[in-house]
């Protein structure tokens, strides 16, 4: 079955620094691959997606990239600010036919944003 | 903004009871799932629903869980005999469709963490 594998698993970085985190997957069906943000007492937050027929994606500070030859793809955020200290989780979907998700996540990430 | 909500948000049992957590997916998505997250370990695939039916479970989900749809706005989880190790926090989760089939953004509900004594 599918695997994902996440680092690092703890990133701390200065305000306005650039953070990066990186996944790899196993399984070269999965097409789909969501980045979770994860706030304390919270449930994971979808911030970004990818599908694998896109090699990038941005909204805003935030990116992703997707290598499909290589199995793995990256969370970019620019211009950190202290709100975005969280876990954050990627994530792969193998393909289904059944027409729903069944997310594999990676380990986490725990990012903090030092003023 | 539409949300998935899970009660109660925690629940403590002895070991051998039964429990029930609720949730109460986005109100038109199709497709509901159960994940859980044993303290400091990944998030994992429990089971996925639609049509009133699973869609498909994992190596977790044995014969003491169960979901169900019992009317048109919950969904729940069951776990029949609780064991300590079942201890954890438990997400539910719902999607639409999406444009292409199978890819439909999941949604999490801020989870219930149960705690088996």
């Amino acid at each position: 079955g599918e695997n994902v594998e996440q680092h690092p698993s703890t990133l701390s970085v200065q305000e306005g620094d650039s953070a990066v985190i990186k996944c790899t997957y196993s399984d070269s069906a999965s097409n789909y691959f969501p980045w979770y943000k994860q706030e304390l007492g919270k449930g994971p937050q979808l911030i970004i997606d990818i599908r694998s027929n896109v090699g990038e994606k941005k909204d805003q500070r935030i990116a992703v990239t997707l290598n499909k030859t290589a199995k793995h793809f990256s969370l970019h955020i620019t211009e950190t600010q202290p709100e975005d200290s969280a876990v954050y989780f990627c994530a792969a979907s193998p393909l289904t036919t059944g027409g729903y998700n069944k997310l594999i996540f990676g380990a986490g990430t725990r990012l903090a944003v030092h003023p | 903004e539409p949300e998935v909500t899970q009660t109660p948000s925690h629940q403590v049992t002895q070991m051998g009871q039964e429990v029930i957590l609720r949730c109460v997916p986005i109100s038109n998505h199709l497709y509901f799932y159960w994940y859980r997250q044993i303290l400091g370990q990944k998030v994992e695939f429990l089971v996925s629903f639609y049509n009133n039916e699973i869609s498909e479970k994992s190596e977790i989900f044995d014969d003491q869980f169960s979901v169900e749809r019992p009317d048109g706005s919950n969904f729940t989880l069951k776990i029949r005999s609780t064991k300590l190790e079942d201890s954890a926090m438990y997400f539910c989760a719902s999607s639409d469709l999406g444009p292409f089939r199978g890819i439909g953004k999941l949604f999490f509900g801020s989870g219930t963490q149960l705690s088996v004594l």
